[in-house]
């Protein structure tokens, strides 16, 4: 099935660095999620984006809604070791079916 | 309120044998959809319930099955396993058209 351009693919930062990573698609999306998956567990749910534009904050996590909605991106601020993991961008198209990323894997050196 | 819930964590198989997951989604939540993740494919879909109807199926084989209760409790079998079916079987639940919940997910490894 369809996969998400999600970039970069990993990223090694200092601890109190800022984060981004972004999310492409060809086709067109109703709802962008952003995820972040510890080894061995489910996703756990960061920030959910359903409108075109739309900017929402979860405490240091900013995500927007890309405005011709085949795009998102996730910021992270002021990293903290506990922010390391892979991160996934998911996006819902017009027929409700999501479509995941490949993950972006997040190192927070101390 | 709970979360998705999936039983068993963990599993072994054989070469040949079948196995089925269960997944009990959040309560309220119709819609359950099933994933397998490896490290070379990442997250590829399997198949969609919502109210006791496949309603989008992803690109495996049918050995790979599901099915939707109607307490919105699904569980999903794999039949004939090959050693390639090893992964993570993730179940996520959703309330109509919003985002998906996932479960802590099965391992599943087939010797």
């Amino acid at each position: 099935g369809q996969q998400l351009n999600q970039s970069p693919q990993s990223m090694f930062i200092q601890e109190g660095e800022d984060v981004s990573m972004n999310c492409t698609s060809s086709s067109i999306f109703n709802t962008w999620l952003w995820y972040k998956q510890d080894p061995g567990e489910g996703p756990v749910l960061l920030i959910a984006l359903y409108k075109a534009g739309e900017l929402t904050s979860n405490g240091r996590l900013t995500a927007q809604f890309g405005i011709t909605r085949k795009d998102s991106f996730l910021n992270i601020s002021a990293s903290i070791p506990s922010d390391v993991g892979i991160y996934f961008c998911a996006g819902r198209d017009t027929g409700n079916q999501f479509y995941f990323g490949t993950g972006t894997s997040l190192t927070v050196i101390p | 309120k709970a979360g998705v819930t999936q039983t068993p964590r963990y599993l072994i198989k054989t070469r040949g044998q079948q196995v089925t997951l269960s997944c009990s989604p959040i309560s309220g939540h119709r819609s359950v959809s099933w994933y397998q993740q490896t490290p070379g494919q990442g997250l590829q879909f399997l198949f969609e319930y919502f109210s006791e109807t496949q309603r989008n199926k992803g690109n495996f084989p049918g050995r790979f099955s599901g099915r939707q209760f109607s307490n919105s409790r699904s569980e999903m079998n794999v039949s004939t396993l090959e050693l390639g079916d090893s992964a993570l079987y993730l179940c996520a639940s959703a309330f109509s058209g919003r985002a998906q919940y996932f479960g802590p997910g099965t391992r599943l490894t087939v010797t």
